[in-house]
């Protein structure tokens, strides 16, 4: 069936610092992607589209300066957290569409802890 | 406003005994339901579809568009079935579908 790999699965960095978290389409091409936020206890939040080859739609209230999204090839979108403060601490996930029984398949998650 | 609802943040359950997780919307248009799940440690992966009126593992569960309401049932708990499960609505928007998830229920199912 089809898989989503993100990467990494946990990450610990430094405030003021940027991460880049990958999530590549294995066996399928994906023009659309999505970034989720999840709150320990909480609901997936809806970060933003990925759109390959264009740009990135966001959600309400999310700063596209601070979470940028590139999505330049049909398997791969990266979300990278620029200037990280703690209260980005959070557990990123992602999810592509596969036009499968599946439809929307996600990725495993990555836990992201700025200190 | 579109929204999910799951009333219940823990639900536990014997073993044999039936479940029902609760799951009301919102939405002004014709709704696509889902119910994803999610054991320990794994990745979020779906469970059903309301369009596919199917039983997977044993769950099913029916739209009820007069109560807005989408929840899902089993007749009888395994202990396995303790995971998250999260209720989902597709939404278009700005020509994309996307989904909207309710806050989860943690299904608890004891020996």
């Amino acid at each position: 069936g089809a898989v989503v790999s993100q990467h990494p699965s946990r990450v610990i960095c430094k405030s003021g610092t940027s991460v880049k978290i990958e999530c590549r389409s294995l066996d399928f091409q994906a023009t659309t992607m999505f970034w989720y936020r999840q709150f320990p206890k909480q609901s997936l939040m809806l970060m933003a589209t990925s759109n390959e080859g264009s740009k990135a739609t966001y959600e309400q209230g999310v700063e596209k300066d601070k979470f940028l999204i590139n999505h330049a090839s049909l398997t791969l979108s990266t979300l990278t957290v620029t200037s990280a403060h703690p209260e980005d601490s959070s557990f990123y996930i992602c999810s592509a569409y596969d036009r499968g029984p599946n439809g929307y398949t996600f990725g495993s998650g990555t836990r992201l802890t700025v200190v | 406003a579109q929204r999910v609802t799951q009333p219940e943040k823990l639900l536990s359950v014997f073993k044999g005994a039936p479940v029902e997780l609760k799951c009301n919307y919102s939405y002004s248009g014709s709704p696509e339901l889902f119910w994803y799940v999610q054991y320990s440690r794994q990745r979020l992966q779906l469970l059903l579809r309301h369009i596919s009126r199917e039983s997977i593992k044993g769950f099913t569960a029916d739209l009820n568009k007069g109560e807005t309401s989408f929840h899902l049932k089993k007749p009888f708990a395994q202990e396995e079935d303790s995971a998250m499960y999260y209720c989902a609505l597709s939404r278009l928007a700005s020509g994309t579908y996307k989904y909207i998830f309710g806050t989860g229920t943690r299904l608890k199912v004891l020996a």
